[in-house]
């Protein structure tokens, strides 16, 4: 029984192409995140969704936009994906501190 | 601002013998410390965590770590490692009191551990 969830696992495209990436979690959490992860393993928070609402914004490029349509989904939109979006990126949920993490979404663009 | 520092990006250790992963950290207030493990190709898996009770915190796999105000530091060990311990592991802070009350979780650039046979 998935705690976290994200779609799809592997993803590959074309710069300059618009992709998503979706999230949901099943345990019954207020608060959703999602992190890139570089090629260096480096882990940086870049949204933070508390019950549908934008919490935390890291200095994140606005080709990224984070949408909540309910609070235990949190999808990922990219559009005009550059060559430096390639990474591995994280679902999260928490409801006390302790972050529960998805398997990531490893995204490469060509 | 809350940061942590871990000491080593890469540990090397043979099988069953003691492992040692060394993390400081910065905080302007009590903070909330945890370790996660990340095997290769897989998501984080919380190891263990300290939320300012006991000092000494047990985690999954036979790890703990230890909290040490005077010495800020909050090292993650295991008596004796195995095989399937070989993974990056992560030092993580947790800032409780920006955002909210979920506050936002800020990791070190983690320690690789090889496990030789």
């Amino acid at each position: 029984d998935t705690a976290v969830s994200q779609t799809p696992k592997y993803l590959v495209t074309q710069m300059g192409n618009d992709k998503s990436i979706k999230c949901e979690q099943n345990l019954g959490h207020d608060t959703m995140y999602w992190y890139k992860q570089d090629s260096k393993k480096f882990l940086k928070i870049m949204f933070s969704y508390n019950n549908k609402e934008l919490i935390i914004n890291e200095t994140v490029p606005n080709r990224f936009s984070p949408k909540s349509p309910d609070k235990a989904h949190l999808n990922l939109h990219i559009n005009s994906l550059e060559l430096g979006d390639s990474a591995v990126y994280f679902c999260a949920s928490s409801q006390t501190g302790e972050q529960f993490f998805g398997p990531g979404t490893r995204l490469t663009v060509l | 601002a809350q940061s942590v520092t871990q000491l080593d990006s890469h540990v090397s250790v043979s099988e069953g013998t003691p492992v040692l992963l060394r993390c400081n950290y910065s905080s302007s207030y009590s903070p909330s410390l945890f370790w996660y493990v990340q095997h290769p190709n897989k998501g984080l898996q919380l190891l263990l965590k300290y939320t300012s009770a006991a000092t000494l915190v047990k985690g999954i796999n036979g790890f703990e770590a230890e909290f040490k105000k005077s010495e800020t530091s909050f090292h993650l060990t295991k008596p004796s490692a195995h095989m399937s311990d070989a993974a990056e592991y992560f030092c993580v802070v947790s800032d409780r009191g920006y955002g909210g009350s979920q506050g936002n979780l800020i990791f070190g650039k983690g320690t690789k551990l090889s496990v030789k046979p």
